[in-house]
């Protein structure tokens, strides 16, 4: 009964393809977030989702395409894929709590490398 | 914009030692103050957080201190053991889904 969860795990592909990352909650949360960790461990925003509606979108490039069909789903969609998107990328969800927001749940990670 | 400095990036400790690891924020606004530990091929799992109607939060061997004036807060972990040996990370967010991250600290436990 994993919380959050992302597929694949682990992604190698050439320079130039078009790739999916798939992930999946069941804590009932209504927001979801998309983050890049690269080779030095530092943790970046890139997207986040609430209720299905964009509400962070950080200075990314536009060949990554978040989707989320539904509160539980959010995908990253990756085009024309470069040597730097290698990185590893985390999907989270947070609820909502008294008033804020609360803890952010992550998931285990898919390593991206790019050839 | 809003800015998080953690500090050490590399903190090596004795087995049984305290280790601390500080953090300071550059908007007043921030309220909320969580600390994540990423073990290795793991995501960041919440270990402790505290908000800024409290100085001091306590979990076991855990604490967390908060200085709103200063803007800085610290993790604090005592009886340090091998499986505390992670990365660790601060944030500062003002309950609004965004938060602002630290670098991040690798703590190294010595046997």
């Amino acid at each position: 009964d994993t919380a959050v969860s992302q597929t694949p795990k682990y992604l190698v592909t050439q320079m130039g393809n078009d790739k999916s990352i798939k992930c999946e909650q069941n804590l009932g949360h209504d927001t979801m977030y998309w983050y890049k960790q690269d080779s030095k461990k530092f943790l970046k925003i890139m997207f986040s989702y609430n209720n299905k509606e964009l509400i962070i979108n950080e200075t990314v490039p536009n060949r990554f395409s978040p989707k989320s069909p539904d509160k539980a789903h959010l995908n990253l969609h990756i085009n024309s894929l470069e040597l730097g998107d290698s990185a590893v990328y985390f999907c989270a969800s947070s609820g909502w709590r008294e008033g804020h927001s609360d803890t952010q749940y992550f998931g285990p990670g898919t390593r991206l490398t790019v050839l | 914009g809003e800015n998080v400095e953690q500090h050490p990036s590399t903190l090596s400790v004795q087995e049984g030692d305290s280790a601390v690891i500080k953090c300071t924020y550059s908007d007043s606004a921030s309220n909320y103050f969580p600390w994540y530990k990423q073990e290795l091929g793991k995501g960041p799992q919440l270990i402790i957080d505290i908000r800024s109607n409290v100085g001091e939060k306590k979990d076991q061997r855990i604490a967390v201190t908060l200085n709103k004036t200063a803007k800085h807060f610290s993790l604090h972990i005592t009886e340090t053991q091998p499986e505390d040996s992670a990365v660790y990370f601060c944030a500062a967010g003002w309950g609004n889904y965004q938060l602002i991250w630290g670098a991040g600290t690798k703590l190294i436990i010595k046997p």
